[in-house]
């Protein structure tokens, strides 16, 4: 089974800062990797697919990148709203099967 | 709008099972598939599986969960469910839906989760 390895574990921040999370492959999953946001109380949401695409209505402040086995999400400017968890997730089609990272928790 | 609504929360005693519903309306349910994720106290999020929405039932389970889990749909109300049998107090959890993206493999909407507690 592929491993999905997320880093840091936990993260604190200021606001406007410039976040990064990175997510590695136990193996290369070419760009089958998505990015969601949790926060507490909440349901996940979707913010990147296919490791760079933003979702809809999702803000430009988010963004993702890389392929094969390292990938990066990337906060450019941190705030207060995107106090939240983390996860990357990769995924194999037909049929569809999905592992996520342990999650990265932010913090300001 | 396009929404899953899940059954509500359950306390279930140790070796039972539980079964969980997740109403789909807004879309077409056989165009879409959906899966099943869940997290634990203090935990991340696990996927359980995966069921087509079409009348095939197509499913993917997690190896984990292999032998223990059963997906199904009810294409005539849009509804599909997720039986978890032998439970043990590690499986006290929130239990998601989560529907396929629609050009994409990712979840796209989400039910607003089913917390199963199993305690003696």
């Amino acid at each position: 089974d592929i491993q999905m390895t997320q880093s840091p574990s936990s993260l604190s921040a200021s606001v406007g800062d410039r976040v990064t999370i990175t997510c590695q492959a136990s193996q290369d999953i070419n760009k089958y990797l998505n990015w969601y946001q949790h926060k507490t109380g909440k349901v996940p949401k979707l913010l990147i697919y296919d490791a760079s695409i933003l979702e809809r209505g999702v803000p430009s402040r988010f963004s993702g990148s890389g392929s094969g086995t390292d990938f990066t999400l990337t906060i450019s400017s941190l705030q207060p709203e995107d106090i939240a968890t983390y996860y990357c997730q990769m995924y194999q089609n037909l049929p569809p099967r999905y592992t996520f990272g342990q999650g990265t928790k932010l913090e300001i | 709008q396009v929404q899953l609504v899940q059954s509500v929360g359950e306390v279930k005693k140790p070796g039972a099972s539980v079964k969980v519903s997740c109403k789909a309306s807004g879309y077409t349910f056989n165009s879409y598939g959906i899966s099943w994720v869940r997290q634990a106290p203090g935990q991340g999020l696990e996927w359980m599986g995966w069921i087509s929405g079409g009348l095939n039932d197509q499913t993917n389970y997690a190896q984990k969960f292999q032998g223990r889990v059963t997906m199904t749909t009810n294409t005539s109300t849009s509804t599909a469910y997720m039986e978890l049998t032998s439970l043990g107090a590690d499986d006290t959890a929130v239990y998601y839906c989560a529907r396929d993206h629609l050009i994409g493999f990712a979840f796209e909407i989400w039910g607003q989760g089913t917390m199963v507690t199993v305690s003696s």
